[in-house]
C-alpha cells in the first residue's frame, strides 16, 4: 500500500489567491482526518470525515477554509483567500478497521507559505 | 486545541543511553498513542495503550500511563541516532474519534 498521499508538497502562493491542498487515503479506510501544524500551535484538528460525510468541522479555524470528500478515495482542503497565517504545514490522515481502528496514518504533509 | 503537555520540550542525549519522554493529559481517555515525526515528514504511529494497561513494551519501546496521576512516559533504550525526531502523546480525550496531541518532544541522539 502506497499509505495516505498527499499533493502537492510544497506550495508557495500570494496573499488573496485560492489554495487547495488535495489527499488520497489509504484504501478500505472510513476515516479521513485534516491537521495542521505550525511552531506556534502544535498539531490541531481542523475537520474529519466519516464515510464520506464531515463530522466534526470545529477546528476550521474560518470561513477562508473549507473541506470536501467527494469519494471514498479523495478529499481536498481550500483555503479562499489565503493570508500569511496560514503558512503551516497540513496533514492529512485516515482509519480503518485495516489499521487497527485508533491508529492513525499520516500523510507525508502539504507545506504551504503565503506570501 | 491542544490539551497534552510534553515534557522535557527537547532532549539531547548520548547514543546508547536511554531516553525518557512524559506526557500529561486533562480528562479520562480510554487509550493514549505514541506518534513519531521525523523532520520533514507525517507522524507515524509507535505504539497504544488502553487505560486498563499499566505498562506495553514493543521492541526497544516502554510506555507506562498512570490514570490516577493523568501521565505517560516513553522510554527508548539503547537509543540510536536514527530515533532522532519528535515524539508526541496522543489521547481520545477530545471524543473517541478524535486524537489530541502534545506539544512534542524533541529528541536528539549525539553519535
Amino acid at each position: 500500500d502506497a499509505g495516505v498521499i498527499q499533493s502537492p508538497r510544497h506550495e508557495v502562493t500570494e496573499m488573496g489567491q485560492e489554495v487547495t491542498l488535495r489527499c488520497k487515503p489509504i484504501s478500505g479506510h472510513d476515516y479521513l482526518f485534516w491537521y495542521r501544524q505550525t511552531m506556534m500551535r502544535g498539531l490541531e484538528l481542523l475537520i474529519y470525515f466519516n464515510n464520506n460525510v464531515p463530522i466534526d468541522d470545529s477546528g476550521m479555524p474560518e470561513d477562508r477554509f473549507s473541506a470536501k470528500m467527494p469519494n471514498a478515495s479523495f478529499s481536498t482542503l481550500k483555503i479562499q483567500p489565503s493570508e500569511p497565517r496560514d503558512s503551516a504545514v497540513y496533514f492529512c490522515a485516515s482509519r480503518g478497521l485495516a489499521g487497527g481502528m485508533e491508529t492513525q496514518y499520516f500523510g507525508p504533509g502539504t507545506r504551504l507559505l503565503v506570501l | 486545541s491542544q490539551q497534552g503537555e510534553e515534557d522535557p520540550q527537547a532532549l539531547s542525549i548520548q547514543e546508547g543511553e536511554n531516553a525518557t519522554m512524559n506526557c500529561s493529559y486533562k480528562t479520562s481517555i480510554n487509550n493514549l498513542q505514541w506518534y513519531r515525526q521525523n523532520s520533514g515528514r507525517g507522524l507515524v504511529h509507535l505504539i497504544l495503550i488502553r487505560s486498563n494497561e499499566r505498562e506495553k513494551h514493543s521492541g526497544r519501546l516502554r510506555v507506562t500511563l498512570d490514570t490516577s496521576k493523568k501521565s505517560s512516559s516513553l522510554l527508548i533504550t539503547a537509543s540510536r541516532a536514527a530515533d532522532t525526531a519528535s515524539y508526541f502523546c496522543a489521547t481520545d480525550e477530545g471524543g473517541a474519534q478524535k486524537l489530541v496531541f502534545g506539544q512534542g518532544t524533541r529528541l536528539t541522539i549525539n553519535p
